[in-house]
């Protein structure tokens, strides 16, 4: 069975960072496509980034774009997202997904709140 | 606002069946595949429907997926009160490259 696990969630004031980690088990990690998603609280699901199989290739959201990088450690099966210059409307339960056709399964996600 | 288009809700009676559109546009709907998911509340989203109209195992067949053109409809039948919850489409989007949501459909099971 595939299970992801977030961390690195928390509390942050505008323009701090944050690292998220996605901890993945149950699968050749490096054969798949790994996005993050984000959901504001009450809001709809919000896609933040993805990466392919071998880091090689990255896409972001224009909302996120120059401010968030997306990376990953296939000899550890861990995403990560790094979060700079961060904002309040970043405040979001951030999910990690497997990609592929659909996105599944999903992670519990971890919640980033930006606040002074 | 969503690059796709849902109703915000839906309601119907349990047994009953209910329809839930997605309306994108040629960038997306129209020429990429389309995945539903279903958020129950308090947790995270689980895969519904992939590549337009296929289950994964364990989604019972109650649960269809339907794409023409530009649009895509998710299909519940059998209603049953476990089955209110957010309703999401998403696709890729060939000309942002980005992967794009709808804004969620409620459905409520009278």
């Amino acid at each position: 069975e595939v299970q992801l696990l977030e961390s690195g969630g928390g509390s942050v004031q505008p323009g701090g960072s944050l690292r998220l980690s996605c901890a993945a088990s149950g699968l050749n990690f490096n054969n798949y496509a790994m996005c993050w998603v984000r959901q504001a609280p009450g809001k709809g699901l919000e896609w933040v980034s993805a990466i392919n199989g071998n880091g090689g290739t990255t896409y972001y959201a224009d909302s996120v774009k120059g401010r968030f990088t997306i990376s990953r450690d296939n000899s550890k099966n861990t995403l990560f997202l790094q979060m700079n210059s961060l904002r309040a409307e970043d405040t979001a339960v951030y999910y990690c997904a497997k990609g592929g056709s659909g996105f599944d399964p999903w992670g519990q996600g971890t919640l980033v709140t930006v606040s002074s | 606002q969503s690059v796709l288009t849902q109703p915000p809700s839906v309601s119907a009676a349990p047994g009953q069946k209910v329809s839930i559109s997605c309306s994108g546009s040629s960038s997306n709907i129209g020429s990429n595949y389309v995945s539903w998911y279903q958020q129950l509340p308090g947790t995270a989203p689980k895969l519904l429907i992939y590549d337009n109209n296929k289950r994964p195992s364990g989604i019972p067949d109650r649960f269809s997926g339907s794409k023409s053109d530009t649009s895509a409809t998710l299909g519940i039948t059998g209603l049953q009160t476990g089955d209110e919850a957010d309703y999401y489409c998403g696709t890729w989007d060939s000309s942002l490259s980005a992967v794009v949501f709808g804004g969620g459909t409620k459905l409520t099971v009278l």
